[in-house]
């Protein structure tokens, strides 16, 4: 059981550059979210997906897409990559009750 | 307590010391709350919850109390270890929908 995986670990882009972070979950959980976390910050959401087929925006949805592929799996895409979404995302996911279960993370780098 | 922006509240502890770490939360419909452990290069880890309908919740080594007239959410750690030292965030589940909002954090320092 290996809870919340997210690929890659790390990434460097540059500027316009598109990319895609995927994140699996194992534990049937219905709930899926991406947070980005800024140095010193909390984590602020950014999209998220509470069941198969639906997609929400969150806090900071901005320069930011989503795909609930299935039911383990919620990608998420930069299409055009800026230098303030260097940061480090989450992803997360929870079962019935509020508690959240996240993944260990994909640090980016914007240049 | 809770704030905002690069200079993270910091508490340094000896080892074997006990450890109360504080958060205020914004939102008196708040119906759950979750501590997480952050270590250095990882993801939040979950350590305990609470529902608003209780006042004290017990755990391996931790405790939460929750003030509700007050607004107010502590975690304590019994006998410090090293191993504790970490950022540590409250969340609150606003009572509806899927989210939860997390304050900035607080880092626990252990000094052995």
């Amino acid at each position: 059981n290996a809870g919340v995986t997210q690929t890659p670990k790390f990434q460097v882009l540059k500027t316009g550059q598109s990319m895609t972070l995927q994140c699996a979950q194992d534990m049937n959980h219905n709930s899926m979210y991406w947070y980005r976390q800024d140095p010193g910050m909390g984590l602020r959401l950014i999209y998220y997906s509470a069941s198969e087929g639906t997609t929400d925006k969150g806090e900071v949805p901005n320069g930011y897409n989503v795909s609930r592929l299935n039911k383990r799996e919620f990608s998420l895409r930069l299409e055009s990559a800026a230098p303030s979404q260097t940061s480090v995302y989450f992803c997360a996911s929870r079962a019935a009750a509020p508690t959240q279960y996240f993944g260990p993370g994909t640090r980016l780098l914007v240049l | 307590g809770e704030s905002v922006g690069l200079h993270l509240p910091t508490l340094s502890v000896q080892e074997g010391d006990n450890s109360i770490i504080n958060c205020a939360y914004s939102n008196s419909a708040s119906d759950y709350f979750i501590w997480y452990k952050q270590e250095s290069g990882k993801g939040p880890q979950f350590i305990i919850d609470i529902r608003s309908n209780m006042d004290k919740r017990q755990g391996q080594r931790v405790t939460v109390l929750l003030n509700k007239t007050v607004k107010h959410l502590s975690l304590q750690i019994a006998a410090t270890q090293p191993g504790d030292s970490a950022v540590y965030f409250c969340a609150e589940n606003m009572g509806y929908g899927n989210k939860l909002v997390f304050g900035a954090g607080t880092i626990l320092r252990v000094k052995s």
